[in-house]
């Protein structure tokens, strides 16, 4: 069975520095994997994915994520936080002929 | 394309009544995919329909809970009765096919008092 796990509630930054929030996985063959963003009263954004290739993946607002085979992590990585950056993040995996499992999310305070 | 649209935004019933939600998939999407949002239980996968035909409803809490797809533009999710443990957002999210992302709707907050 395919999981996700989000080991952080909560991820507070001050603006300015670099953000990571954590996400681990666990399928049964190759794995799909997508970051989501959930901003106040909005529905989830697509941020980045890794399907295949090259292990950083590069995604929308400045975001990226390294595929990490070994540690099956995807963590998702920013060089410097905006105070804009603060919302409800959240991984998500998926084998072939399975639906995506999310995580639970992690909360991203970027503070002034 | 507008994405995929939900209506009503926001939704607040007594307990006891009929709720129904409504979702327009992007166009050319062939899934479409029902899942409930709560504190407690994060993001939960309801139902998904393939070309319209359910596929998948093993995450309907109850009976009370059904889905419908009459066509590719159109899907509904109706609580009969409901219940003020129904409170949640609903969302709805469509897709190419699973290989890609989701787009999802922007929800639909429901109170049940």
């Amino acid at each position: 069975a395919q999981s996700v796990a989000q080991p952080e509630d909560q991820v507070n930054v001050a603006e300015g520095n670099p953000l990571t929030v954590k996400c681990t996985y666990s399928v049964s063959g190759n794995p799909y994997l997508f970051w989501y963003v959930q901003y106040p009263n909005r529905g989830l954004q697509f941020l980045l994915k890794y399907i295949t290739g090259d292990n950083l993946v590069k995604g929308s607002y400045g975001f990226e994520a390294e595929f990490n085979k070994s540690q099956t992590s995807f963590h998702l990585k920013k060089p410097s936080a905006l105070v804009s950056d603060s919302a409800l993040y959240f991984c998500a995996v998926r084998e072939m002929g399975q639906n995506f499992v999310f995580g639970p999310g992690t909360r991203l305070s970027v503070l002034p | 394309d507008a994405g995929v649209i939900q209506s009503p935004r926001h939704e607040v019933t007594e307990m006891g009544q009929e709720v129904t939600l409504r979702c327009k998939p992007i166009s050319g999407h062939d899934y479409l995919f029902w899942y409930r949002q709560t504190m407690m239980r994060g993001l939960e996968l309801l139902i998904y329909f393939n070309n319209n035909v359910p596929i998948d409803d093993s995450g309907m809490p109850e009976d009370r809970f059904s889905a419908k797809m009459p066509n590719a533009s159109f899907s509904t999710l109706k609580i009969q009765p409901s219940e003020p443990r129904d409170s949640a957002v609903y969302f709805c999210a469509s897709s190419q096919d699973r290989t890609y992302g989701y787009t999802f709707g922007s929800g639909t907050r429901l109170t049940v008092v």
